[in-house]
């Protein structure tokens, strides 16, 4: 069974540029969730999504949307990059919906805002 | 707030020797404490726990909740080389700051 991807790998923006950043879950897994990883501040949780439905959302500012589609699919968006945004972007899958579940995560996107 | 701390930050061994991994946590509707181990990128599912005093094993590694104390170890027996990772817990909307391993040969 093919695992999570997440594709772009790596991905170099500017300031003020926005972004979107895409998730393909494991085959039959509904539940996607989506993490900011950084040094700073560790792993922080930004959404959940299953069956279309945000379900679960974290303390982030409302550049950062997100959107899942009826493949399970998912899509996230970063509008009005700031520096503050270079991070790895982590996506995870689940079977069963809630984050309360083991997830699979992907190999991630590393962003640099310049 | 939601807090998960753990302990300690980095940890440094030899091959052979056995180690635990504290997590304590501060939630305010308590489902499930999720361990996590992390090597280059994406981190690895290890164990969910969910009910107190039982302790879950796969292999070197076991790991046990103690929800009267708010908290769960991670042990790891007859560490190799292989072991060194970030080790993460969570609850799970909340991952603690992970612990550093690292096993010397």
């Amino acid at each position: 069974k093919a695992g999570v991807t997440q594709t772009p790998r790596y991905l170099i923006k500017t300031r003020g540029q926005q972004v979107t950043l895409s998730c393909s879950p494991i085959s039959g897994h509904r539940s996607v969730s989506w993490y900011q990883q950084t040094p700073g501040q560790g792993l922080q949780f930004l959404f959940e999504y299953f069956s279309e439905t945000q379900r679960n959302k974290g303390n982030f500012p409302g550049r950062f949307s997100g959107r899942q589609f009826s493949n399970s699919r998912s899509e996230m968006n970063v509008s009005t990059l700031e520096l503050g945004d270079s991070a790895l972007y982590l996506c995870a899958s689940s079977s069963l919906a809630g984050v309360n579940n083991e997830q699979f995560f992907g190999p991630g996107t590393r962003l640099t805002v310049l | 707030e939601d807090k998960v701390v753990q302990s300690p930050l980095s940890l440094v061994v030899h091959e052979g020797d056995t180690v635990t991994l504290n997590c304590s946590y501060e939630v305010t509707n308590f489902r499930s404490l999720l361990w996590y181990k992390q090597e280059k990128k994406a981190p690895t599912f290890l164990f969910m726990l969910t009910s107190s005093g039982i302790e879950k094993k796969s292999g070197r590694l076991s790991s046990i909740l103690d929800k009267k104390e708010l908290s769960s170890i991670l042990n790891i027996t007859a560490t190799q080389t292989g072991d060194s990772a970030i080790y993460l817990c969570a609850v799970p909307l909340v991952f603690g700051a992970g612990t550093i391993l690292r096993v010397k040969s």
